[in-house]
């Protein structure tokens, strides 16, 4: 149960894109469409923002959407703003029936 | 409306036992898995447990497997976490969480507000 490797910071001006990178190996990411993305500001409670890989909840902003190629699940973030300055984290459902986080990435809006 | 509630954290010596409950409403608990998951002061989430709908399929992180045990109560709606041989590393706030009709069962859109536990001598 090693957790999926995100970068440790992404940073990006207002109305940028970025894309923030979760690989796992064939036994989690790669092997199941079970990927999911949170979003957590200091002190508050995660918020789901992507789910299944690139389903969006409803009330999540389409600036949000996600993707996977391989073992390899991305979390894009397009115009961003000053609001989405915050922690993300992807999970993804495993082989062994567990679940396994990233350790997370945080955002920086400069 | 959904709503999880989480109580039961505290502060405990290394070695000891803590019972943690998750109180929730607003939807068919009995048809649901649920999650624990926590996260350590300053660290990232960690996934703990899940415990099936109807509480035949229990899973764990290997760093609590042996040591903490899920269950449910589906007559009250309520899920525990028992947790003992506890560590300072288990010291972090503890989420209970599961998914509404607008996601899918392999995700995780409705958390409680957490309850803090705490191991120290």
């Amino acid at each position: 149960q090693s957790a999926l490797t995100q970068p440790a910071s992404v940073s990006g001006s207002p109305g940028q894109s970025i894309t923030i990178s979760c690989t796992g190996t064939g036994s989690d990411v790669g092997g199941f469409n079970f990927v999911s993305w949170f979003q957590q500001h200091p002190g508050k409670v995660p918020k789901l923002m992507i789910f299944d890989v690139s389903h969006r909840p409803s009330g999540v902003s389409i600036r949000f959407s996600g993707s996977k190629s391989g073992n390899t699940a991305s979390l894009t973030i397009s115009g961003l703003q000053a609001e989405d300055e915050a922690d993300y984290y992807c999970i993804s459902f495993t082989s062994s029936a567990t679940w396994v986080f990233g350790g997370g990435t945080k955002l920086t809006v400069l | 409306q959904v709503q999880l509630v989480e109580s039961g954290g505290g502060v405990v010596q290394p070695g000891g036992s803590l019972r943690l409950s998750c109180a929730a409403s607003g939807f068919t608990f009995s048809k649901n898995d649920m999650h624990w998951i926590r996260q350590a002061p300053g660290k990232g989430l960690e996934w703990v447990a899940i415990i099936s709908y109807g509480g035949a399929n229990r899973y764990f992180a290997d760093s609590v497997r042996g040591r903490f045990t899920i269950s449910r109560d589906n007559s009250e709606s309520t899920l525990f976490l028992q947790m003992n041989s506890l560590r300072p590393e288990d010291t972090a706030v503890y989420y209970c969480a599961t998914y509404s009709s607008g996601s899918s069962s392999f995700t995780m859109d409705v958390w409680g507000q957490g309850t803090t536990v705490t191991v120290s001598s």
